[in-house]
């Protein structure tokens, strides 16, 4: 089945600590996309990439990074920088073209102690 | 950051009801407009991309409309089910964007 995968669907962190979320997709999109979702808001962008080895910075990057050395893959680093990080996250991909549609994964749930 | 509303913030309807709520974004430099259906414990899909004033979609019981000169489009719901509920979204794209802005959603409820 083609799709979006997202692990951990919970992940639990002491404060000051790095966690890497992992999204992979098998549907040989070249964007992909990660979002934050917080209570009440709607979904932000933290980074988006059109293509490997690039990547830009979407609203809300501060305190984190990515990397893209695959076209399947697009992990998600919340460095200790990022001063609220308990959030839902979700990545998503799409073909890339301007309106194409977004393929979500079912999200991580980012709980920082 | 653009801005892009979607009202009501929550829905609650019977089985049964037709239902409607409004995406409202900034009229200038239209590209796309997307809605997403969410339900929850799984991951927003995909219901309709509009890019044309005047777009009328359907899929269903679900429909949505399209207004580019004033900034709004429209979702109804017509005959809602059990099943209908979700919370949707909306994303409005710029021209030469490729990054869509997210409204809040609106939660529909629709109890039996």
């Amino acid at each position: 089945d083609g799709g979006i995968t997202q692990s951990p669907k919970y992940l639990f962190r002491k404060e000051g600590q790095n966690v890497t979320l992992s999204c992979e997709q098998n549907l040989n999109h070249d964007a992909m996309y990660w979002y934050r979702q917080d209570p009440g808001q709607g979904l932000r962008l933290i980074y988006y990439s059109q293509i490997v080895n690039d990547f830009q910075k979407g609203d809300i990057a501060e305190g984190y990074s990515v990397s893209r050395e695959k076209k399947e893959s697009f992990p998600l680093t919340v460095t200790s920088a990022q001063k609220n990080p308990t959030a839902f996250y979700l990545c998503a991909s799409s073909i890339g073209g301007h309106s194409d549609t977004q393929y979500f994964g079912p999200g991580t749930r980012l709980t920082v102690l | 950051i653009l801005n892009v509303e979607q009202s009501p913030q929550s829905l609650h309807v019977q089985e049964g009801d037709s239902t409607n709520f409004t995406c409202s974004f900034p009229s200038s430099n239209f590209y796309a407009l997307h809605w997403y259906r969410w339900e929850t414990a799984k991951s927003p899909e995909a219901l309709f991309v509009m890019t044309l004033n005047g777009d009328e979609k359907k899929k269903g019981r679900i429909s949505a409309t399209l207004n580019t000169k004033e900034g709004y489009s429209y979702l109804y719901i017509k005959g809602s089910q059990p099943e209908d509920s979700a919370t949707y979204l909306c994303a409005f794209l710029t021209g030469g964007s490729y990054i869509p802005t997210f409204g809040r959603g609106t939660s529909l409820i629709v109890h039996p």
